[in-house]
């Protein structure tokens, strides 16, 4: 089993939807999620950094957390095609500043 | 303040040369990231940093790749005769050394091994 699961996607959502991207971990004992986003041909750029369980929002990003059931995942509100990229799930494992980072999920928002 | 830089942002070889790969972290950040981006495909970590100290090298493929850190700044990854496999991009991030923290990448360097 992959430390840090996504689902590669593509995800394809119409313009103004609400895009859904999820990510499950192995280790039970991470405490520090982190959602990137990567363009083609850029290197990952942070978009939102989770701790607690619950959801944390900042603008039409929103990240949910739920430690019993080991996963994270984004919810982008209002899409817009310049969201179209690679969305990257990374997660620090217990006792190690070690970021796992999942594959990524490519998101398609269709104008 | 300046983000992470890394050089030469392109470089070709050939096949048997070594090559160094730069990184310049956020100043004071403790921690430091190599990983590496084949086309298409995830990061794959190759090592990182804590100060000058190197507590987790597993991710370095062969014996062929090294990487050093001076000063709790600068690193230089380097590759030992290369090989057409190692073509990727090479992705250098820095945190502040804590466990919550942010890591912040580079602009990657683009190496390509003919």
């Amino acid at each position: 089993q992959k430390e840090v699961e996504q689902n590669s996607g593509p995800l394809s959502v119409p313009e103004g939807a609400i895009a859904s991207l999820n990510c499950t971990y192995s280790d039970r004992g991470s405490q520090s999620f982190f959602w990137y986003r990567q363009y083609s041909g850029k290197s990952p750029e942070l978009i939102m950094s989770i701790y607690s369980n619950g959801d944390k929002e900042d603008g039409r990003f929103t990240a949910q957390l739920n430690k019993a059931s080991q996963y994270v995942s984004l919810l982008i509100r209002d899409s817009q095609p310049s969201d179209s990229a690679t969305y990257l799930c990374a997660v620090i494992t217990s006792g190690t500043y070690k970021y796992i980072f999942g594959t990524g999920t490519r998101l398609k928002v269709l104008a | 303040g300046a983000g992470v830089s890394q050089s030469p942002s392109n470089k070709v070889t050939e096949k048997g040369k070594d090559v160094e790969l730069r990184c310049d972290p956020i100043s004071g950040h403790t921690a430091l990231y190599w990983y590496r981006q084949s086309l298409g495909q995830g990061l794959e970590f190759l090592i990182y940093f804590q100060g000058n100290s190197a507590p987790d090298k597993s991710g370095l493929p062969s014996d062929r790749f090294s990487a050093e850190r001076t000063g709790g700044s600068v690193s230089t990854l380097t590759i030992q005769r290369t090989q057409q496999e190692d073509s990727a991009v090479y992705l250098c991030a820095s945190s502040w050394g804590r466990g919550t923290d942010t890591q912040y990448f580079g602009p990657g360097t683009r190496l390509t091994v003919l």
